[in-house]
């Protein structure tokens, strides 16, 4: 059966830190992956998503960004964070399709200082 | 840009109480419609995909329809549990992207 895992689960970064996010999927190949996050009060807001290693497309202007190094793995950094990038970061893998579902992790709660 | 919105944004109901809520979404290009359930402190979970106009999906007491000419989605939960309480998602899906609206938070009192 297919996992997802993400970490770390909280983290708490002072203004001007860098960051690194990461999400790794198993029990599956060529998976589709999506960052999302979800602002105090919002629903969820696609940041990033790859169909395939080193392919990434980037929804919004941000002082965000995502790689894929790895078929399996997706990585969300920052050279240095705002006050608004806090928030809940959820990381998710889907089959090719759009029909086919979408997996989460259990998210990264994430607040600047 | 493709918008998905939801209503109400959030709704408090008594146990026992059946209760609907809306996914509204642009009628052209339209290609699957998903509904996600989200508990606090668990990650989002899928409940129906629908893809075509006219669609019904049943879930135990919870279930959706979609019209795609006119670009809605219900929700339907009967008779209402207070494990029912969450926030519940629609997605829009197209090509590569999903777009999520911002969810109905129910809550159930026992």
């Amino acid at each position: 059966s297919q996992t997802i895992h993400q970490w770390p689960a909280t983290l708490v970064q002072p203004v001007g830190s860098p960051l690194s996010l990461e999400c790794t999927v198993e029990g599956t190949s060529n998976p589709n992956l999506y960052w999302y996050r979800q602002a105090a009060g919002r629903g969820l807001q696609l940041l990033f998503y790859s169909v395939g290693i080193g392919q990434i497309s980037s929804e919004v202007p941000q002082n965000l960004s995502a790689s894929r190094p790895q078929d399996r793995q997706f990585i969300l950094s920052s050279k240095k964070l705002l006050l608004s990038d806090s928030g809940f970061y959820l990381c998710a893998w889907r089959q090719t399709g759009s029909n086919q579902p979408q997996h989460f992790g259990d998210g990264t709660r994430l607040s600047i200082l | 840009i493709l918008n998905v919105e939801q209503s109400p944004q959030s709704l408090h109901v008594q146990e026992g109480d059946s209760t609907n809520f809306t996914c509204s979404f642009p009628s052209s290009n339209f290609y699957a419609l998903h509904w996600y359930r989200w508990e606090t402190a668990k990650s989002p979970e899928a409940l129906f995909v629908m893809t075509l106009n006219g669609d019904e999906k049943k879930k135990g007491r919870i279930s959706a329809t979609l019209n795609t000419k006119e670009g809605y989605s219900y929700l339907y939960i009967k008779g209402s549990q207070p494990e029912d309480s969450a926030t519940y998602l629609c997605a829009l899906s197209g090509g590569f992207k999903t777009i999520f609206g911002a969810g109905t938070r129910l809550f159930v009192k026992a």
